[in-house]
């Protein structure tokens, strides 16, 4: 099994509609991200958490909201889908002093 | 906070030719830093990390990059490359400090490296 696993991998969703991307991981690591990646713009942090009680925004967190209901799973919600909210989606886990781990990625499309 | 500067967002090269991907970060703290490669329709995966210690730094596939404090730069290169090596490369960093949001990983926007025969 995959170090950290999203689901779903591919999605497509009309616009208006709620959309929740999960993950979940094994490394045992604390601290979970989600980033958002367009073509062009690299990674942009939508949301972080170093653990269940610590949930913070990144740069690009407004239309989204996350969860953390365990130290291994952190989903990422859109509350009212919007076309510009399509894109590839990363979740990752971290030690801190040995960089991330990635999951596949969710490719999302808003219609 | 920090921020980094992939200075090329596409690169075309030959096969065998030698390639240097150029990366410049700024930060108020002292810095890890990463490079990271993303193949076509795939995720992201550690092609190599600067955490202390020697400034050249060896990855896998044949790539190393070189931590210049001075000039605040983290360029990767490879001397001879593949078709293989066909992808994105994206240049990230982190601040040393654990608390907050000192550790989060900051990332350029990419460049593509498109290596032709």
């Amino acid at each position: 099994d995959a170090d950290v696993t999203q689901t779903p991998r591919n999605r497509i969703t009309k616009t208006g509609k709620r959309i929740m991307l999960e993950c979940s991981q094994t490394k045992g690591h604390d601290r979970m991200y989600w980033y958002r990646q367009d073509p062009g713009l690299g990674l942009q942090l939508i949301y972080y958490s170093f653990d269940v009680k610590d949930i913070n925004k990144g740069e690009i967190s407004d239309g989204y909201s996350v969860s953390r209901q365990a130290q291994a799973k952190f989903s990422l919600s859109l509350e009212s889908a919007i076309p510009n909210q399509t894109a590839l989606y990363f979740c990752a886990t971290s030690d801190f002093r040995n960089g991330y781990t990635f999951g596949s990625g969710t490719r999302l499309t808003v219609v | 906070a920090q921020s980094v500067t992939q200075l090329d967002s596409q690169v075309p090269v030959f096969e065998e030719a030698p390639v240097e991907l150029r990366c410049n970060y700024s930060s108020s703290v002292s810095v890890y830093l990463f490079w990271y490669v993303q193949y076509p329709n795939q995720g992201l995966q550690l092609l190599l990390k600067y955490l202390s210690g020697s400034t050249l730094v060896k990855g896998i596939n044949g790539f190393e990059a070189e931590f210049n404090k001075s000039q605040t730069s983290f360029h990767l290169r490879k001397p001879s490359v593949h078709i293989s090596d066909t992808a994105e490369y994206f240049c990230a960093v982190s601040g040393q400090g654990y608390g907050g949001s000192q550790g989060n990983l900051i990332f350029g926007k990419g460049t593509k490296l498109s290596v032709k025969p």
